[in-house]
Formats: C-alpha cells, sequence, structure tokens
C-alpha cells in the first residue's frame, strides 16, 4: 500500500525551531516529488513547495520562501519540513502529499494524515 | 503573485447538479487539478488534468474547462458530497503551484 505517515503534533513556543517528517512507503521514494501543504485553522489549502528526494531538487512558494526549509532523506525514504524560529502565524495543519504521476509535481493523489503544529507561548 | 479565484460557497439540493467555477490567467496553459475535503480530513483528488476522473471516485464528478475557467461539476449531488473543494493549478510557468480559495458546498 502506498502510504505517507507524518510525524506527531507539536506544540512550541515562538522562536522555537521545529522540523516535521513524511515517511513514504510502498512505492519508489525517489521517482516522486513530495509537496506540503498549509492549512491554517479555518482557512484553505496553501502551496509551500516540493521536494524531488531523488536528486532534492526543491521549488518554494514566494509566500514560504526564506520561512521554511524542505529537505528529504532518500536513504529513510522521508521528506522533512523545519522551522528556525516559529511564530505564533505558524500554527496550523501541515500535509505532505505526493503527485499522482512521476511526471509532474501536481495532482496529488497520496496524502499523508497531516501535523498538527501549534505556536503559543 | 498568482491567484486562483473560486467562489466562496455554492448551494444545491439533492439530485441537483452542481457547478463550482476557478479563473485563473494561466488556466489556458496549465492544467487544473480538483480536491475534496471534508471535516478533519486530508484532502482527496477528484479530477486531475482538468476532466481525468481518478480511479474510485463517482462518475457524477466531471471537469472542464474553457479560456481562463475550469469547472467542477457534480451531477445528481448526494448528501456525502457536502465538502470543500479547492482547484489548484500552476503559475504561467508551471515552476510554481497554487491552490484556490476553496468553495464550501452545501446540499440542502
Amino acid at each position: 500500500e502506498v502510504q505517507l505517515v507524518q510525524s506527531g503534533a507539536e506544540v512550541k513556543k515562538p522562536g522555537e525551531s521545529l522540523k516535521i517528517s513524511c515517511k513514504g512507503s510502498g512505492y519508489s521514494f525517489t521517482s516522486y516529488w513530495i509537496g506540503w501543504v498549509r492549512q491554517m485553522p479555518g482557512k484553505g489549502l496553501e502551496w509551500m513547495g516540493i521536494i524531488y528526494p531523488g536528486d532534492s531538487d526543491t521549488r518554494y512558494s514566494p509566500s514560504f520562501q526564506g520561512q521554511v526549509t524542505i529537505s528529504a532523506d532518500k536513504s529513510i525514504s522521508t521528506a522533512y519540513l523545519q522551522w528556525s524560529s516559529l511564530k505564533a502565524s505558524d500554527t496550523a495543519m501541515y500535509y505532505c502529499a505526493r503527485p499522482r504521476s512521476t511526471l509532474g509535481y501536481y495532482g496529488m493523489d497520496v496524502w499523508g494524515q497531516g501535523t498538527t503544529v501549534t505556536v503559543s507561548s | 503573485s498568482y491567484e486562483l479565484t473560486q467562489p466562496p460557497s455554492v448551494s444545491v439540493s439533492p439530485g441537483q447538479t452542481a457547478r463550482i467555477t476557478c479563473s485563473g490567467d494561466a488556466l489556458p496553459k496549465q492544467y487544473a487539478y480538483w480536491y475534496q475535503q471534508k471535516p478533519g480530513q486530508a484532502p482527496v483528488l477528484v479530477i486531475y488534468k482538468d476532466s481525468e476522473r481518478p480511479s474510485g471516485i463517482p462518475e457524477r464528478f466531471s471537469g472542464s474547462s474553457s479560456g481562463t475557467t475550469v469547472t467542477l461539476t457534480i451531477s445528481g449531488v448526494q448528501a456525502e458530497d457536502e465538502a470543500d473543494y479547492y482547484c489548484q493549478s500552476a503559475d504561467s510557468s508551471g515552476t510554481l503551484g497554487v491552490f484556490g480559495g476553496g468553495t464550501k458546498l452545501t446540499v440542502l
């Protein structure tokens, strides 16, 4: 079964760092892009960026460039999303997702269960 | 930055047809994708490449494209179709993804 399993919920203070993970299984991890999507409480989906684990080619939405870092460790089939200094406005659900085709990085048909990040003093 | 525009809400009675639009300047050049999201759940892809339906998605879901607007059509709407629907596409370069603001479908 193809699946993405994300790390558990996090509660952090402003200014702290954080790295959440997304482990792929049941498919060739290095052949598909993996994207990250933010959903703030009660709001819509936001495309943050995407990485190709095969060569670590990474693209960021302008809204998130410089705010987060996307990385991957292909040896353990895991993608990451990290912050160096969290803000209260980073409070959200974060999803990782994989596209249905190896030929592009849109059309996500495999999603992780989501990781809730709460940033509060 | 590039934006996709969706109506905030659409309401239909059971058995009727729901149409949800998504507008964006790059849509004539870039494919659109549609997702359904129910409360507390991850999104589900219901249409890809403007009009293709993934396996397991009911035939009542269809997609179309005309110029700068793409449309998700749900024929014979059922109560279980009540959800938020998001379109997704790319900027004109195809490099950066974007989601529409989402449309809440209410089944009356």
